[in-house]
């Protein structure tokens, strides 16, 4: 197993489209994290699945964003309409459950908004 | 109540120094606290991580300081060297409510020079 991994790593796209990011976790984590990473800052969270449930939602996350996970395995985060604030790096991370684990992030997807 | 503050911003330490950043916490439900380093465009990567029942764990240059009471930790890195520039996160895990996300600090860009 390599690791998380996300897809595709750069997006560019037109303010007002919809786009969709890939995570595939590694494998046997049923934890699965969303964050949102701009230029100098931390990490942000989002949401975060275990298993196929979506267990939290950050309230800063507007109704624009939507997260998957349907089988458990890997998830999906669609932004719809998308807006120049919007751009910035978005991390997958997943870990095991448990007091003990350890959270693995990807290499990100980063999008642009033009 | 979720917070995470960290300092100093930015370091900035001769080849073979030691590195100490620190972090602060307000609240007492978090239950693992990891550092992350990262570097440009890149996904952060687990460094070490320590449980609060736990005052201090080393791994290799890496050393975590934990005071409980004082809600506080920090990270030192021994004998830094040049490949050790990066940026650096702390985080928390938890927080109450069966939640196990993440709050990550701001970060803070170190520099080792040669």
């Amino acid at each position: 197993d390599t690791g998380v991994s996300q897809d595709p790593r750069h997006k560019i796209t037109k303010r007002g489209q919809n786009v969709t990011f890939r995570c595939d976790p590694i494998s046997e984590h049923n934890r699965l994290y969303w964050y949102r990473q701009t230029l100098g800052q931390g990490p942000e969270f989002l949401t975060y699945f275990q298993n196929e449930a979506q267990l939290e939602k950050s309230r800063l996350l507007s109704d624009r964003f939507s997260a998957e996970r349907p089988k458990g395995s890997f998830s999906t985060l669609e932004i719809q309409r998308t807006e120049q604030g919007d751009s910035a790096m978005y991390l997958c991370a997943s870990s095991t459950a448990g007091h003990n684990t350890e959270a693995f992030f990807g290499q990100g997807t980063r999008l642009t908004v033009v | 109540q979720q917070q995470v503050k960290q300092s100093p911003q930015s370091l900035i330490v001769q080849k073979g120094g030691i590195s100490i950043i620190n972090c602060a916490y307000e609240n007492t439900a978090f239950d693992y606290f990891p550092w992350y380093q990262q570097f440009p465009g890149k996904g952060p990567a687990l460094l070490i991580a320590i449980r609060p029942d736990v005052s201090e764990k080393k791994e290799g240059r890496f050393t975590i300081s934990f005071n409980k009471s004082a809600k506080q930790f920090s990270l030192h890195i021994m004998d830094s060297q040049p490949g050790d520039s990066a940026t650096y996160f702390c985080a928390a895990r938890g927080g109450g409510s069966g939640t196990y996300k993440y709050i990550f600090g701001t970060g803070t860009r170190l520099k080792v020079l040669a």
